[in-house]
């Protein structure tokens, strides 16, 4: 597996549910990033957490650390059409030379 | 401010051919780094350049290789291309090098290799 694994692949919930996805990662880290890219607007830059943090929130994202597992979870309530998107987390664990992304998470949210 | 914008958006090419793609980076950003999405490997990191220098650069041949100018910005050059180029290449700026920055992202510019 990767550095950083995003599960599910793909995830389809109706609008207003909430959805949650998670990164998985093998080597320490320094922080841990969440990304999002849609055919509008590109990679867009959501959270970043530290490894010394445990949660962190952003509007509807809340997004948990849990170093002990190695594993990271991004949490979007009260989702909207327009969350519709890839979700790639993003970590420093190539030794801190480089972001080592995931293959993503492909959330639909259905109106 | 205004973001990172890549030039061109989109791009065809023969095989054999060699191809510089430019980045513009965020005003006041001095780190740029590039990386190439394609569906079978998903995002790969390709190189950083702070201060007109490569500090890192990924596990990709010596066909790509790239530069950065006083101003920051940032070109990235791949010869002697091959199909499996074709690819969306992202340019990312970031305020100082390292990974302890978020990284902005350029649209990209669509590679096809024909």
């Amino acid at each position: 597996s990767q550095q950083g694994e995003e599960d599910p692949q793909a995830l389809s919930i109706q609008e207003g549910e909430n959805a949650t996805m998670n990164c998985s990662y093998k080597t320490s880290i320094n922080n841990l990033q969440w990304y999002r890219q849609n055919s509008g607007r590109g990679l867009v830059h959501l959270i970043l957490i530290r490894s010394n943090e445990r949660e962190k929130h952003s509007g509807r994202l809340r997004v948990t650390l849990d170093t002990s597992k190695k594993s990271s979870s991004l949490l979007i309530t009260a989702s909207r059409a327009a969350d519709t998107a890839s979700y790639f987390c993003a970590t420093d664990g190539n030794y801190g030379q480089n972001f080592v992304f995931g293959p993503g998470t492909r959330l639909s949210v259905l109106p | 401010k205004a973001g990172v914008t890549q030039t061109p958006r989109y791009l065809i090419k023969t095989r054999g051919q060699q191809v510089t793609l430019s980045c513009s980076p965020i005003s006041g950003h001095r780190s740029v780094s590039w990386y190439q999405q394609t569906p079978g490997q998903g995002l790969q990191f390709l190189f950083e350049y702070f201060s007109e220098t490569q500090r890192n650069k990924g596990n990709f041949p010596g066909r790509f290789s790239g530069r950065q100018f006083s101003n920051s910005r940032s070109e990235m050059n791949v010869s002697t291309l091959e199909l499996g180029d074709s690819a969306l290449y992202l340019c990312a700026s970031s305020l100082e090098a390292g990974l302890d920055y978020e990284q902005y992202f350029g649209p990209g510019t669509r590679l096809t290799v024909t």
